[in-house]
């Protein structure tokens, strides 16, 4: 199975930085990857997929790049709201599976 | 409008059989994958498992097959997620979602609202 590595565990940054989350593929998933959001007591919410392809009301702040086995999500400039847990996913291969998850902090 | 809904929590004892469900509208409920995601207490997402409804292809990740049976049945476009004997370290949060067509298998677009499942003696 596709193992994802996702880094670094926490992130702890002010409103209006910049963050850089990682996820790194054990072999190649093609374009496939998709980033979640997951704030205490809710379920997840898709913000990207397909590596670069904003979900229907996603903020323009959140972008994704990457392609094979590594990918990056990238928040333009942070929110008090993007305080949050974000997975990375591929689909690109069964079984589908989750990296570990980034925690954003927002100082 | 699309929504995924699940049943409430449930509270059972070790070797005890349960079967949560996750009620889908909105949409053709036959043309788009449904999976299933567990969450420990504290911990990351894991993904058990998923169905197409449209022929009833199943997959499952190796770590939960031969544990849980995921099912649908699409007069009642509901899909299942079932254990024949509960184990304490089945106490998690379990979310279905709607993956993608046929072809494009799962990136989840539209989560439950999660089903608590504590197994405890």
């Amino acid at each position: 199975e596709i193992v994802l590595t996702q880094s670094p565990g926490t992130l702890s940054l002010s409103p209006g930085e910049r963050a850089t989350l990682s996820c790194r593929a054990s072999q190649s998933v093609s374009s496939y990857l998709a980033w979640y959001q997951q704030k205490p007591g809710q379920a997840p919410r898709l913000l990207i997929y397909e590596t670069s392809n904003r979900a229907t009301g996603i903020p323009a702040r959140f972008s994704g790049s990457g392609s094979g086995t590594d990918f990056t999500l990238t928040i333009s400039s942070l929110e008090p709201e993007d305080s949050a847990v974000y997975f990375c996913q591929q689909r690109n291969t069964w079984p589908l599976t989750f990296g570990g998850g980034t925690r954003v902090e927002i100082k | 409008e699309v929504q995924v809904v699940q049943s409430g929590a449930e509270v059972k004892k070790p070797r005890e059989s349960l079967k949560i469900s996750c009620k889908a509208s909105g949409y053709s409920f036959t043309n788009y994958w449904i999976g299933w995601v567990r969450q420990m207490p504290g911990k990351g997402l894991e993904w058990m498992g998923i169905i197409y409804p449209g022929d009833f292809d199943t997959r499952y990740s190796p770590s939960f097959q031969g544990r849980v049976t995921i099912s649908a049945d699409n007069s009642i476009t509901t899909a299942y997620l079932q254990w024949s004997s509960l184990k304490a370290s089945d106490t998690a949060m379990y979310y279905c979602a709607r993956g993608g067509g046929r072809t494009e298998g799962g990136h989840f677009d539209f989560w439950g609202q999660g089903t608590l499942v504590t197994v405890s003696s």
